[in-house]
């Protein structure tokens, strides 16, 4: 199947860091991508990964891979207000990059 | 990163009309791009994949002469909502490719259909 499962909600107060995670089915993903949506507007990449890689850390974002259990997480570290949307975690099909499975979506809410 | 432009961002049209919905890469050029729809608060359904020059490829259950697609030129491609239906309701988003394996969205087009 081409399940990604992720948690619904996740409320933190500002400055706290935030985990958001994903679980996937396809074992021969060759990228996992994390995108966020703000209401009423499109998708933003905001990173994204390479299968044999276990970590990647941007600024304030940090992607951990467990490529054994097919778990996908994003931490946000110092979460502030303007992070508060809803989270997508995305895994491209196989070995085709070009097309990818969109997780349930997790909404963050950040309070001050 | 590279910008993907979708228009109108939201449209209103009555039943048994037809809507085109235009997705530009502003500043690069994508062979291929992409159709999603989005029901609210739910995660993106992939509709179709969009190739320049040629016919698209459509998702299994997307009927195909319902939502036209064109990819005329390396950067546009269009989606015709033909017959409008109050079922049709929905956010429609597409993304394109630069290179892999990023790809780039647009901002969505909200559709409402009455």
């Amino acid at each position: 199947g081409e399940d990604v499962e992720q948690s619904l909600f996740l409320s933190v107060r500002e400055g706290d860091s935030s985990v958001i995670n994903c679980t996937y089915t396809d074992s021969s993903s060759t990228y996992l991508y994390w995108y966020k949506q703000e209401p009423g507007a499109g998708l933003q990449l905001l990173t994204y990964i390479f299968s044999n890689m276990d970590m990647k850390q941007d600024q304030r974002l940090t992607v951990l891979l467990n490529k054994k259990d097919k778990h996908l997480s994003l931490r946000i570290a110092d979460t502030q207000t303007g992070d508060s949307a809803i989270y997508f975690c995305a895994e491209t099909q196989g070995g085709n990059t070009d097309k990818l499975i969109f997780g349930t979506g997790t909404r963050l809410q950040v309070f001050p | 990163g590279a910008v993907v432009s979708q228009h109108p961002s939201w449209v209103i049209c009555k039943s048994g009309t037809s809507v085109k919905i235009e997705c530009r890469s502003l500043d690069f050029q994508a062979t291929t791009m992409f159709w999603y729809r989005q029901f609210p608060k739910q995660s993106l359904m992939l509709m179709a994949t969009s190739n320049e020059g040629s016919k698209a490829t459509y998702e299994q259950g997307v009927e195909k002469d319902k939502f036209l697609i064109n990819h005329a030129s390396l950067t546009l491609s269009t989606l015709t909502v033909t017959s409008a239906h109050p079922e049709d309701s929905s956010f429609y988003i597409c993304s394109a490719s630069s290179q892999e394996p990023e790809a780039f969205f647009g901002q969505g087009t909200r559709l409402t259909v009455v």
